[in-house]
């Protein structure tokens, strides 16, 4: 069964420093999401991304934040400067459609882990 | 906007005993109606949906009615397991997003 593939699994990251977490949607799908998830609390939507552009994003996404669709597999999540409340384990998404009865259900990767120190 | 209300957790069971979470909605139209299940450690997977009014989803001895009347769409289940101990999510209907509450944890003991 085709799958969402995230990497890295763990990330270990020093407050300030830049992170890259990378993801490997579903072949044929169109739309492309992250979620974070802190601790203990609710799955959070950061951002949705469809034909190369960002089409939906939340109040957390802010500047620090952005993504990128390098090539044709490649969907990336990056922190420009993390911080120690970035620490959350961040999920990755994709669909076949949206707003399309059935369409729009969600394939979730495993999610990378990030730590802050 | 669409939204959901979905009742807290966590929910504490013994093995083999009858599950209910609930789940009420609002929405424009008729949208589908999602239950997610976060197993420990893992990410979110789908575990049942329904796509029309009346539609029952059904999955791993999970079920969810889509009843327009009362717009709800509780999960159910006859016969809990040790391994259906984790978090489900009530998805609410959206054309760019599904956003997701906290959740209920049920915990199943042997």
């Amino acid at each position: 069964e085709p799958e969402v593939t995230q990497t890295p699994s763990h990330q270990v990251t020093q407050m300030g420093q830049e992170v890259i977490l990378r993801c490997v949607p579903i072949s044929n799908h169109l739309y492309f999401y992250w979620y974070r998830q802190i601790l203990g609390q609710k799955v959070e939507f950061l951002v949705s991304f469809y034909n190369n552009e960002i089409s939906e994003k939340s109040e957390i996404f802010d500047d620090q934040f952005s993504v990128e669709r390098p090539d044709g597999s490649n969907f990336t999540l990056k922190i420009r400067s993390t911080k120690l409340e970035d620490s959350a384990m961040y999920f990755c998404a994709s669909s076949y459609g949206q707003g399309v009865a059935g369409a729009n259900v969600l394939t979730f990767g495993a999610g990378s882990r990030l730590t802050v120190l | 906007g669409n939204s959901v209300t979905q009742m807290e957790g966590p929910v504490t069971l013994s093995e083999e005993a009858f599950l209910t979470i609930n789940c009420t909605y609002t929405a424009t139209g008729y949208p589908s109606l999602f239950w997610y299940v976060q197993y420990p450690g893992e990410g979110l997977q789908l575990l049942l949906k329904a796509t029309k009014a009346d539609d029952k989803g059904s999955n791993k001895g999970f079920e969810a009615t889509y009843r327009k009347e009362t717009t709800s769409f509780h999960l159910e289940k006859g016969s809990v397991q040790v391994s259906d101990s984790a978090v489900y999510f009530c998805a609410p209907p959206g054309f760019q997003k599904l956003v997701f509450g906290t959740g209920t944890r049920l915990l199943v003991s042997p």
